[in-house]
This record gives C-alpha cells, structure tokens and sequence, in this order.
C-alpha cells in the first residue's frame, strides 16, 4: 500500500535557525512528489514537484530534494513568516490522487 | 483572479439534513478532485472526475455524490449527515498531462454536522 510519513510531526525554530522536515515514502511507482503549505484556515498552496530521485528545486528559503525513499524540505534561515504547515503527498503511477501524509507543523519565533 | 473557488466557506447543519458544496475552477483543467481533510489535519482523496467522467471513487459512503456539470465545475452533495462528516472539504484541480499534473487547491469548507 502506499504511504507517506512526515517527521517530525511538529517543529520550532528560532529565526534564523535552519533545519529540514523528512518525507519518507513507499509507492507502486513514484509518478511525482510534491511539497504543500498550508496555513491555518485555507487550502494547500503548491511548493514544488520532483519527479525522479536526484533532483532539487529551489523557491527563496526553501529547498527540497528527493531520494528513492525520501524527500527533504531544507529551510534556509527561517522567518516568522515561514510558519505553516509542510505538507507532502505522493502519486503513482496508476492514479491521479494525491496521497498525504500528515504534515510538518513548522512554528518560527523571531 | 481565484483560480479554484468553493461556496460557502462555512457550512452548520443539524444531522440528517442533505447539503451541497460547489466547485469551480478557472485555470481552464481537465481533472478535479474532493479531499476530506479530517480533525488531525489528514488529506484524503474522496474522487475524481476527469472530464465529466468519474475516474476515482474511494471508499466513501454513498450518501456522498459528485456531480460535474461540465469540466470547470465539481460539486458534492451529501445526504442524511452524520456527526462524523465534521470536517473540511477541498476541491482542486489539475491539467491531465505529462509533468503538468499539479493540483491545485480550493480554501476549503468547513462542515460542522450538529
């Protein structure tokens, strides 16, 4: 069965202080990986797509890269605005759905 | 521009009551979906039309119906609500070709079922 988990569940920063939120995944042929935040009280907004294990893409503090097994979302000297929820979701290549995993709560003080 | 748009935002409702939420998406996609998103924040496929056309139907009670009247609109009409249909719905939408399958998200609705 397919499954995605996120570690840790929830994180706290200081700004300024960088880290990086895991994705780890199992699926029937990986069709795309993709990277969400989502704020308290609105939908996912789109971060980034990795289709095949090497690559990296880059949006201002954020960074995600992909493995085999696993995708890293790098943050880059995290600002307050930052905070949100990472969220990671996987598609094989069978279906259209986006299958979740539960999320990386990210909390950055100033 | 709202690319996808739900209505209403908010929806409070006694139990046993049947109650619809609208879709609609102007980014010109072929492909749209329903995610139940429960109380520990976890995203869940519910189904997906491509084109009008059923493709995804999890599994998920047949009180719930998606209709799509033509493909830039995906609605979901629920019957006789329970308690334990609490929870946020988003639609969203993607374009149905290679490396162009992203799927964007609508701002949810929220549904109370007392």
């Amino acid at each position: 069965e397919d499954q995605v988990t996120q570690s840790p569940e929830a994180l706290r920063l200081q700004e300024g202080e960088s880290s990086s939120l895991n994705c780890s995944y199992t699926v029937s042929g990986l069709r795309g990986l993709f990277w969400y935040r989502q704020d308290p009280g609105k939908g996912p907004e789109f971060l980034f797509t990795l289709y095949s294990a090497g690559e990296e893409k880059e949006k201002e503090r954020l960074k995600a890269t992909l493995t085999k097994k696993e995708s890293f979302l790098h943050i880059t000297a995290p600002k307050p605005e930052d905070s949100a929820t990472y969220l990671c979701a996987v598609q094989n290549q069978a279906g259209t759905a986006l299958i979740f995993g539960k999320g990386t709560t990210l909390s950055v003080s100033s | 521009d709202t690319a996808v748009s739900q209505t209403p935002k908010y929806l409070v409702t006694q139990m046993g009551n049947d109650k619809s939420i609208k879709c609609e998406q102007n980014l010109g996609h072929d492909t749209m979906y329903w995610y139940k998103q429960d109380s520990k924040k976890f995203l869940k496929i519910m189904f997906s039309y491509n084109n009008k056309e059923l493709i995804i139907n999890e599994t998920v009670p047949n009180r719930f119906s998606p209709k799509s009247p033509d493909k830039a609109h995906l609605n979901l009409h629920i019957n006789s609500l329970e308690l334990g249909d609490s929870a946020v719905y988003f639609c969203a939408s993607s374009q149905e070709s290679r490396r162009q399958e992203t799927q964007y998200f609508g701002p949810g609705t929220r549904l109370l079922v007392l």
